[in-house]
């Protein structure tokens, strides 16, 4: 899989959007790229995922870059409970390296009040 | 539906003793798998199973044993536990293998090996 780069921390005022970002220059035309976040020690959650285009859901949107070498995760309007790191990971589509989400370190999120 | 469920939330062992984490979906998902995650890291991948009766080596599988019997359950046995394998351990399943279908994390079991 291809390897990520995101910053350690941020942080955001609540009510405010938060702009995460995420590199993953050396990514490959079958590699989806997922957003996962987790919440003080609890179980990873998911949150999106894209190849090409832009997706959004109830949770966040995604922007994901012409060139496919950088993406975005945007939550729209940060709460005190989306205080949490969050994982970018991308992932082959098929095949061995299918099956596992490599978890880096990702980006903890401070939401301020 | 319940989710992915784990026992216990937290166990303590003696280094040498060896335990059972229990794993268990609702979903009927095909896919199941087992991380670890240490302090300020990140999660890594101990064993994975597509379906009942095949189980694979993950990134970090030494020390651990799995099996598959049914869909819904994918146990981890600790065979003689260290102090190097405190550690929370997380359970996962999804629909299958494919990057489309995103994976669904159970809420962890915190072991201390002494």
């Amino acid at each position: 899989d291809a390897k990520t780069t995101q910053p350690t921390s941020m942080d955001c005022a609540e009510g405010r959007a938060a702009n995460l970002p995420c590199n993953h220059s050396t990514i490959s035309g079958n590699e989806y790229v997922y957003w996962y976040r987790q919440i003080h020690s609890q179980g990873p959650q998911y949150i999106i995922h894209g190849l090409k285009n832009n997706e959004t859901n109830e949770m966040a949107s995604l922007i994901i870059t012409e060139d496919r070498k950088s993406s975005t995760l945007i939550l729209p309007h940060a709460t005190l409970r989306d205080t949490a790191v969050y994982y970018c990971i991308v992932r082959a589509y098929s095949g061995a390296g299918s099956y596992q989400l490599t978890f880096g370190k990702g980006t903890k999120l401070s939401v301020i009040p | 539906n319940a989710g992915v469920t784990q026992t216990p939330k937290f166990q303590v062992l003696k280094t040498g003793q060896s335990m059972t984490l229990q794993c268990a979906q609702d979903m009927n998902h095909e896919y199941m798998s087992w991380y670890r995650q240490d302090p300020g890291m990140g999660l890594r991948l101990i064993h994975y199973s597509v379906g009942a009766g095949i189980t694979d080596q993950g990134e970090v599988p030494n020390g651990y044993n799995v099996s598959r019997s049914t869909t819904e359950d994918f146990p981890l046995r600790l065979l003689s536990a260290a102090p190097s394998q405190t550690s929370v351990y997380f359970c996962a399943s999804s629909y299958a293998l494919q990057a489309s279908y995103e994976q669904y994390f159970g809420p962890g079991t915190r072991l201390t090996v002494t």
